[in-house]
């Protein structure tokens, strides 16, 4: 199947910095990518939705400002939490999608201190 | 809107058994797609099988198949001869356009020895 990474796996900020995940398809191109977040113990959440070389779109109730995205090349997208707070701290994950199906990244787990 | 309800929260299966988790969806679009993933702890989403709405067979991979009831709008997955390595969650979903995905709330798997 598809392959999709997600760096860093685990990330430990301070409250009030910025980080920085990585999603990468590794063995397709995906002109489209998906961010998620994901709580304890419950679904998927969309965040937005990446498309390369265009805006990010995203989905109500996510500050753009706050999470920022980048879709630079057919392999690479990045979502950036800005002024990270404690609240932030939760399971990221990406997905890329090629023909009908969304392959996953392996998740970012981030704690904001 | 969309929908998708997965109304068991917890399923135990004896190993070597095959078990059925339960997923109905709701949605006005006449072609749709409809997926199952499974999510370890290790928090990775591995993407196990697809049903296109307009097709005729059950999906089948391996030890899972998709009961699809196009009617009565259900999708559930059988797991056959069930694994230790079974154990975790399962999420059902559902694109109407093959981008944006809907997921259940899960239903989380325990496989007993």
């Amino acid at each position: 199947g598809a392959v999709v990474s997600q760096h860093p796996s685990r990330v430990i900020c301070k409250s009030g910095t910025s980080v920085k995940i990585e999603c990468r398809s590794l063995d397709f191109q995906a002109t489209t990518m998906f961010w998620y977040r994901q709580f304890p113990k419950q679904s998927l959440m969309l965040m937005a939705t990446s498309n390369e070389g265009s805006k990010a779109t995203y989905e109500q109730g996510v500050e753009k400002d706050k999470f920022l995205i980048n879709h630079a090349s057919l392999t690479l997208s990045t979502l950036t939490v800005t002024s990270a707070h404690p609240e932030d701290s939760s399971f990221y994950i990406c997905s890329a999608q090629l023909q009908e199906t969304q392959y996953f990244g392996p998740g970012t787990r981030l704690l904001v201190l | 809107a969309q929908k998708i309800t997965q109304t068991q929260p917890g399923m135990f299966v004896q190993e070597k058994e095959a078990v059925t988790l339960d997923c109905t969806y709701d949605t006005s679009d006449p072609s749709y797609g409809l997926f199952w993933y499974k999510q370890p702890s290790s928090g990775e989403m591995i993407f196990l099988i697809y049903q296109g709405s307009y097709d005729q067979q059950n999906a089948t991979e391996g030890r899972y198949s998709l009961n699809f009831q196009k009617a009565r709008k259900s999708a559930n997955l059988v797991i056959s001869a069930s694994q230790l390595g079974d154990s975790a969650m399962y999420f059902c979903a559902m694109t109407p356009t093959g981008n944006q995905f809907y997921f259940g709330t899960g239903t989380s798997l325990t496989v007993i020895p």
